[in-house]
């Protein structure tokens, strides 16, 4: 059975970097092909796709928002790590872990999401 | 970067009806189309992959079609259920990048 489950900060105050963790199971992450994704969802707004890391360690980021994140994997964990730096309240929004293990690009698991508010 | 756009931006339709959503790409995507849909407060759930491959488990009124840069979602007789947002995501193949349309809120009329 795949599960993925986000953990996290209850808040985050402008200017504070944003440590994430994707915590899985039910399948291993040194499988050829896989892949974990992170997704982001402001409230009432559309989904945006943050970035991806790969089983050997290839990693992309959306292209507008690269510059302040970074995605890491720690397999022994069975967990990939998501940094936000320079949190803005835009940022606010449900954080979502997602895996990628098809030459589709589709996501077919997702985590349940995590809600980080951005305030003073 | 590829982008995604959807329409309608919502719509409103009755139980049995056949709701259609269209997605395009502004750029040749081929076959690299994937629907979701998302329930107030839950995780999106994967629908089509591949433009046209309907998931395990998802019922059969759901339908994909299309190439290129354009593509439909179709349901047939709408049910209750089935009033959600559904997201249309691309897949450059040739640029490891991700990216979601807009959305589609179905609700009932």
């Amino acid at each position: 059975q795949v599960t993925l489950r986000e953990s996290g900060p209850a808040l985050v105050k402008p200017t504070q970097t944003l440590t994430l963790t994707c915590t899985f199971s039910g399948f291993s992450f040194n499988t050829i092909g896989m892949c974990i994704n992170w997704i982001r969802q402001p409230p009432g707004k559309a989904l945006e796709w943050l970035g991806h890391i790969y089983w050997d360690d290839d990693k992309f980021y959306n292209t507008s928002l690269k510059t302040r994140l970074t995605i890491s994997k720690d397999t022994t964990k069975n967990q990939v790590v998501l940094t936000m730096t320079d949190m803005d309240p835009v940022d606010t929004a449900t954080y979502y872990c997602a895996r990628e293990y098809s030459t589709s690009g589709a996501f077919d698991y997702w985590g349940q999401g995590i809600l980080v508010p951005v305030s003073a | 970067d590829i982008q995604m756009t959807q329409s309608p931006s919502s719509l409103s339709a009755s139980i049995g009806d056949t709701v259609t959503i269209t997605c395009q790409a502004n750029q040749d995507i081929t076959y690299y189309l994937n629907w979701y849909q998302q329930k107030p407060g839950k995780a999106p759930n994967l629908l089509i992959s591949d433009a046209s491959n309907l998931e395990p488990g998802v019922p059969s009124r759901f339908s994909g079609s299309g190439s290129g840069t354009d593509f439909t979602l179709t349901i047939s007789s709408l049910q209750p259920e089935d009033i959600a947002t559904y997201y249309c995501q691309g897949y450059d193949n040739r640029a490891p990048i991700r990216t979601f349309g807009p959305g589609t809120k179905v609700d009932l009329k």
